[in-house]
């Protein structure tokens, strides 16, 4: 069975630094797709960053850039130039290519972003 | 296009009545996924539905829970007889047909408290 797995229940960071969020995941499969969420206090769920498993090139976002180590199943996000409103709780997922439907979540990480 | 659409936001009943969640997907999105929320948790799969069809509910429990996604309106999440443990936040997320790669679209979620 896929895992994933969150291993900073909390972290914070001081605004306009940067900050790594970590991932791991555990899986026997080899096409799959990664992705990072968003959730603020107000509980809506917001896709922050998409990884291909395929792809060897990291995905960026904006402020929002990942770093996928494939062999050692990793997948960090790093959130650079912090702002306030990145204050939330942050969910890695994955989801494998032979399942459209079920993605696997994290416990997340709830970022506090200091003034 | 409002999104994804869930109702009610809140949700109390007392136990042993029935919960009925509701959502509709963003527009041109076929594919309804349901996840459940504890307190300080991740998301965890319930059930990835399509049209009239039941595509995985392997996450859903065995007793009480049953969810549809009739032709002509919402998908429902129907919890009876709900007990103190069914407390939670519940998300509805969509996605286009064939879109592996592609992240949800989640909604607001509906937070039931049974008392």
């Amino acid at each position: 069975a896929q895992t994933v797995t969150q291993s900073q229940p909390e972290m914070s960071v001081q605004e306009a630094e940067t900050v790594t969020l970590s991932c791991t995941y555990d899986t026997s499969e080899s096409d799959y797709y990664l992705f990072w969420y968003k959730q603020p206090p107000s509980r809506q769920m917001i896709l922050v960053i998409r990884q291909e498993a395929y792809k060897q090139q990291n995905a960026t976002e904006n402020r929002f850039s990942v770093n996928f180590q494939k062999a050692a199943k990793s997948f960090s996000l790093k959130i650079s130039d912090s702002q306030l409103g990145d204050a939330a709780m942050y969910f890695c997922a994955y989801r494998a290519n032979t399942n459209a439907g079920k993605s696997t979540f994290g416990d997340g990480t709830t970022l506090t972003v200091k003034p | 296009n409002a999104g994804v659409m869930q109702n009610p936001r809140h949700l109390v009943r007392r136990r042993g009545q029935e919960a009925r969640l509701r959502c509709s997907p963003m527009k041109g999105h076929s594919h309804v996924y349901w996840y459940r929320q504890l307190p300080e948790e991740g998301l965890k799969f319930m059930v990835y539905l399509q049209k009239e069809n039941i595509i995985d509910e392997s996450g859903m429990p065995k007793e009480r829970f049953s969810a549809e996604f009739p032709k002509e309106g919402p998908s429902i999440l129907r919890i009876q007889q709900v007990v103190r443990g069914d407390s939670a936040a519940y998300f509805c997320a969509s996605s286009p047909q064939g879109a592996r790669d592609y992240g949800y679209t989640f909604g607001s979620g509906t937070r039931l408290t049974v008392v």
